[in-house]
């Protein structure tokens, strides 16, 4: 298996909900990291997670909150979101001695309204 | 200094011709140069990568040509079809340590039929 899988694909939500995206994988990888990607940009970096703990968080607002329940599994907890959060966010993942090669998701589609 | 520079922002190439997509790199620690392929509303995939100690690195029409003088690497893919029209991006990064990945901006490839 050489996927990283996301749910959901796609998420409407209003400034004041509470949200959590998901994201899964089954290679085995220790490393895993979640990116926020607008629109005809390159991927940016928020946070990554090395063996279930949090190793680089890129100066990301308190209201991301991600989580690494397992070494499968990485959430990102959102929180009173703001317009400008809407992007499309992906998860990836690689071996913890390989972060150079990381695998990404199809992403999750977040709008903020 | 950890900025890597792509270009051009937009090809239109006709079908059966060669893409090429260039990237320049500041930071001589740089020791991996990934480029990762994206499609609309996917996630990047890794594509291609190379290692500064050869000069070019080829898997069936893709092709990495290394420059380590100049610091310049470049994409180029041969009897381009239209289902290579896609986002792609260079990226950098260091192999030792506890590097990230550091993307180009992008070139958004269109290969008309």
């Amino acid at each position: 298996d050489t996927e990283v899988t996301q749910t959901p694909k796609h998420l409407v939500m209003g400034m004041t909900n509470k949200k959590s995206l998901k994201c899964e994988q089954h290679m085995g990888h220790r490393a895993m990291y979640w990116y926020k990607q607008k629109a005809k940009k390159p991927p940016e970096l928020m946070f990554v997670y090395s063996y279930e703990k949090l190793s680089i968080n890129e100066s990301v607002p308190s209201r991301f909150s991600p989580e690494c329940p397992n070494s499968s599994l990485l959430n990102l907890h959102l929180h009173a979101l703001q317009p400008e959060d809407s992007a499309l966010y992906l998860c990836a993942s690689s071996q913890a001695d390989r972060l150079y090669e990381q695998y990404f998701g199809p992403g999750t589609r977040l709008t903020v309204t | 200094q950890q900025q890597v520079k792509q270009s051009p922002q937009s090809l239109i190439v006709q079908k059966g011709g060669i893409s090429i997509i260039n990237c320049a790199y500041e930071n001589t620690a740089f020791d991996y140069f990934p480029w990762y392929q994206q499609f609309p509303g996917k996630g990047p995939a890794l594509l291609i990568a190379i290692r500064p100690d050869v000069s070019e690195k080829k898997e069936g029409r893709f092709t990495i040509s290394f420059n380590k003088s100049a610091k310049q690497f470049s994409l180029h893919i041969m009897d381009s079809q239209p289902g290579d029209s896609a986002t792609y991006f260079c990226a950098a990064t260091i192999i030792s340590g506890y590097s990230t990945l550091t993307f180009g901006k992008g070139t958004m490839l269109l290969v008309s039929p």
